[in-house]
């Protein structure tokens, strides 16, 4: 089966923009999560979709959004780009979600850089 | 909420050498995981433990985990270069992640 994949890989925007980016999960998993990882928070949840349904969400700001589509590919949106929004974010893929921790397929990562 | 913590911060060993990392977490757990990620990459799955096993093995891995103390130990045995990269344990349905354990394993 083919793994993760996310795209863009890489991107570069400008403070105040708005960006998209998408994620395919492995054929058959429902569950796909959002993490951000920077070098000062480390790895921080944002949130996991399941049948197109948000299951969970971390501890961040409405100007992050997620959704996810009828075949499980999911996409996230941050709005009102800040510089601290400059990450490596990963896209995660599982066959179930919800409240028992189920193995987790990563994807490559986006690397966002808001200057 | 739950939430993995890993010791040392960074490891430097020898070729060969066995690495031993530690994670402790605050609340009950259903499983604990260990993944490893290679620099600026995506995570890569290593091993999961259940919370009635006291330890796992793969291949050069043995991850134990004690309920009691909240803490679970990775061992690699007979290092290598490959190894070097950031390991993570992980716990709770939002897969809280600790800041990771940089291990650098000199040829």
């Amino acid at each position: 089966k083919a793994g993760v994949t996310q795209t863009p890989r890489y991107l570069i925007k400008t403070r105040g923009q708005q960006v998209t980016l998408s994620c395919s999960p492995i054929s058959g998993h429902r569950s796909v999560s959002w993490y951000q990882q920077t070098p000062g928070q480390g790895l921080q949840f944002l949130f996991e979709y399941f049948s197109e349904t948000q299951r969970n969400k971390g501890n961040f700001p409405g100007r992050f959004s997620g959704r996810q589509f009828s075949n499980s590919r999911s996409e996230m949106n941050v709005s009102t780009l800040e510089l601290g929004d400059s990450a490596l974010y990963l896209c995660a893929s599982s066959l179930e979600g919800g409240e028992d921790l189920h193995t987790q397929y990563f994807g490559p990562g986006t690397r966002l850089t808001v200057l | 909420s739950q939430q993995g913590e890993e010791d040392p911060q960074a490891l430097s060993i020898q070729e060969g050498e066995n690495a031993t990392m530690n994670c402790s977490y605050k609340t009950s757990i259903n499983n604990l995981q260990w993944y490893r990620q290679n620099s600026g990459r995506g995570l890569v799955h290593l091993i999961l433990i259940r919370s009635n096993e006291r330890e796992k093995h793969s291949g050069r891995l043995r991850v134990t985990l004690d309920t009691s103390k909240k803490s679970s130990s990775l061992l690699i045995t007979a290092s290598r270069a490959a190894d070097t990269a950031s390991y993570f344990c992980a716990t709770g349905s939002k897969l809280t992640f600790g800041k990771g354990i940089t291990l650098s394993v000199r040829p």
